[in-house]
């Protein structure tokens, strides 16, 4: 694999604040990355993609912007709300060998009401 | 949008029996998919790759002979952990999706070995 599991690091912020969520990813090659939210005990949820070709993509209340020189991923959550309390993984692929992605350590996001 | 769907959502087995997991599209045809297996607090780690009508893929450090995978047809792959022992025990989960478009997960197996 590319990543090496670790223990998640967290980020606490109060309700109605914006969120700064960053990620680290390996492989120079890597073209295509996603951020996913976790819930506990759920698989991943889909929230936002962007191709190497971009450097920010935006969505509902999300953004996320790619840096390939340093090869560094933030996802910005705008107006963050309780329901976004859960863990972020930004995931890696190289879309020309396949579908496999790879993901981030990790960040494990809980929101102060 | 594409559903994945994964069962049993728990098992509980003894040491040195096996337990299969189901990873089923239900809207789309897959002819790949992929497992994932993630510890408490930790990364998902991903295992295989599970092709149709062939063998699976598997990424460095995963043994085939503990996780064997089927894919026999385009909607469904399983994974069967033989002779299970505690340290086997975590949160397995499947994924599908069209190449270069993202990953849909199923809702994970959390396996315990008793």
């Amino acid at each position: 694999g590319e990543s090496v599991g670790l223990h998640l690091p967290t980020l606490s912020v109060q309700e109605g604040d914006n969120s700064i969520i960053n990620c680290a990813y390996s492989n120079s090659a890597s073209d295509y990355f996603i951020w996913y939210k976790q819930e506990s005990g759920k698989g991943p949820q889909f929230i936002i993609d962007i191709r190497s070709n971009m450097d920010k993509r935006q969505g509902q209340r999300v953004t996320v912007l790619l840096n390939k020189t340093v090869k560094h991923l933030s996802l910005q959550i705008a107006a963050t709300q309780p329901g976004d309390s859960a863990v972020y993984f930004c995931a890696e692929t190289q879309s020309n060998t396949g579908n496999q992605f790879y993901f981030g350590t990790g960040t494990s996001l809980t929101v102060i009401p | 949008g594409a559903v994945v769907s994964q069962h049993p959502s728990r098992v509980i087995c003894k040491s040195g029996t096996s337990v299969k997991i189901e990873c089923r599209s239900l809207d789309f045809q897959a002819t790949t998919m992929f497992w994932y297996r993630q510890f408490p607090k930790q990364s998902l780690m991903l295992m295989a790759t599970s092709n149709e009508g062939s063998k699976a893929t598997y990424e460095q450090g995963v043994e085939k002979d503990k996780f064997l995978i089927n894919h026999a047809s385009l909607t469904l792959s399983t994974l069967t952990v033989t002779s299970a022992h505690p340290e086997d025990s975590s949160f397995y989960i499947c994924s599908a999706g069209y190449r270069g478009s993202p990953l849909h997960f199923g809702n994970g197996t959390r396996l315990t070995v008793t």
